[in-house]
């Protein structure tokens, strides 16, 4: 079963139009939720995580329960940020850490 | 500085010749966990380890072995690699299964 959803494989957005990155999971407990991102040709490193509740290079993402939803937010999106953003899940299922399928950012400039 | 590290970073091999992915990282973490990226697939987990002797599956464990016979490395065995283990694998580890992980660089392998 899919644990977390990431709708959006590519999204395009201009230099500081603001951008959202879509998240879902499934899970009806009290989950542990992190944003990872990837640039280009180095290794995924944590962006944020829920319970931290930080704004990290200007990303925010709130957890909703109701939504079951983990959405990535920037008021406006910088050339930097062009990047491969994965939401994660940690705590379902035994000890698993669940990764979605990544979303492609690109801002063009 | 702390960081996990994987080698080789590029592999190449032929079906059915038996390889080691090396993982080892200096932060005394419990938790270590192995996954492979693929295009449209995001990150799967093939196994993890708790701690040190601990091991368990994940989503994609078949074709795949891990051991954890000390607490800072934790290595993957693929004893007949096949063509469709050609993938870019990472490690990570953490304090516990609830905390951030740390990736190391990530092995690309091509199994021929």
């Amino acid at each position: 079963a899919q644990r977390v959803t990431q709708p959006e494989k590519l999204l395009s957005v201009f230099k500081g139009a603001p951008v959202e990155l879509k998240c879902n999971y499934s899970y009806s407990g009290s989950p542990e939720l992190f944003w990872y991102v990837q640039y280009s040709r180095q290794r995924l490193q944590l962006l944020l995580r829920h319970i931290s509740r930080e704004s990290i290079k200007g990303f925010t993402a709130d957890l909703n329960k109701g939504e079951t939803s983990f959405h990535l937010k920037k008021p406006f999106a910088q050339e930097e940020d062009s990047a491969m953003y994965y939401c994660a899940l940690s705590g379902v299922s035994g000890n698993q850490f669940y990764f979605g399928t990544g979303t492609s950012l690109t801002v063009i400039p | 500085e702390a960081q996990v590290t994987q080698n080789p970073r590029y592999l190449i091999t032929v079906t059915g010749k038996k390889l080691t992915v090396t993982c080892s990282q200096n932060m005394n973490h419990e938790y270590m966990s192995w996954y492979r990226q693929d295009p449209g697939l995001g990150l799967r987990q093939i196994y993890y380890s708790m701690n040190v002797e601990v091991t368990d599956k994940g989503d994609v464990p078949e074709g795949y072995k891990v051991s954890r016979k000390e607490k800072r490395n934790f290595p993957l065995i693929l004893e007949s690699p096949s063509p469709n283990q050609t993938s870019l694998y990472f490690c990570a580890s953490g304090t516990n299964y609830n905390s951030p992980l740390h990736f190391g660089n990530g092995t690309r392998l091509t199994v021929t």
